[in-house]
């Protein structure tokens, strides 16, 4: 069982907008940054947002990150079916003085 | 653009050492401020964070790994090495090394997966 809970699917229409969450605790995203990860079938995790709400360089401004509290969130706006993958969140634990993920959260395109 | 490339034991039996290399090409493993990286992933199962090795030295391990973890880096070699001792088959996975900083710069590796059965 993880420390951070994400729900373990999500789903939305071409065009609409999803939100993923990841709920932790005070010693990992309540205290540090957030960093979510896109996983296409097949193929490596792609860092998707850092910082809790930064795209790196080729994110499209379609995916947008946000955090309050101990939860985080992605959101994915104008869905489209290359979204269709697992996505992962994953923050410092001070706790346990080390990195944890989320379960993950396949999303599918209808 | 970096790139990562994974390579090592692959098949293993139970109470063995895995021992996997990252390759980095495009540019060096000495970069400032710079963290190198394994996670793994069970078949089906979600991601893992393993350890990394920072440039200025320091390693971080897993807890629940740690103490049959180490991380190294060989500046001479530009790639950078896992050795988990003592596996079982809770240890197969795909296994992937990765590269970051603070600033979005995130390369993966494409990763390999390592099997262990007696």
């Amino acid at each position: 069982q993880s420390v951070l809970t994400q729900p373990p699917s999500a789903s939305g229409t071409p065009g609409q907008r999803v939100t993923i969450s990841c709920s932790g605790s005070n010693s990992n995203i309540g205290s540090n940054a957030v960093n979510w990860y896109q996983q296409l079938p097949g193929t490596a995790p792609k860092l998707l947002m850092f910082n809790t709400n930064q795209r790196p360089s080729g994110v499209p401004d379609r995916f947008s990150g946000s955090k309050s509290g101990t939860s985080a969130s992605l959101a994915i706006s104008g869905l489209q079916s290359e979204d269709e993958a697992d996505y992962y969140c994953a923050a410092w634990d001070n706790g346990l003085s080390g990195l944890i993920f989320g379960g993950g959260t396949k999303l599918t395109v209808l | 653009q970096l790139q990562l490339q994974e390579s090592g034991s692959r098949l293993l039996k139970p109470s063995q050492t895995l021992s996997l290399t990252c390759a980095v090409s495009g540019g060096s493993i000495a970069r400032d401020h710079y963290s190198w990286s394994w996670i793994r992933q069970p078949p089906g199962k979600g991601l893992e964070w393993i350890g990394f090795i920072h440039t200025s030295g320091y390693t971080r391990y897993n807890p629940s790994l740690k103490s049959r973890v180490t991380i190294s880096a060989d500046r001479s070699k530009n790639h950078f090495s896992l050795e988990l001792t003592s596996v079982t088959a809770a240890d197969t996975a795909v296994y992937y090394c990765a590269g970051g900083n603070d600033y979005g710069d995130s390369p993966w590796g494409q990763g390999t997966l390592v099997t262990v059965s007696s």
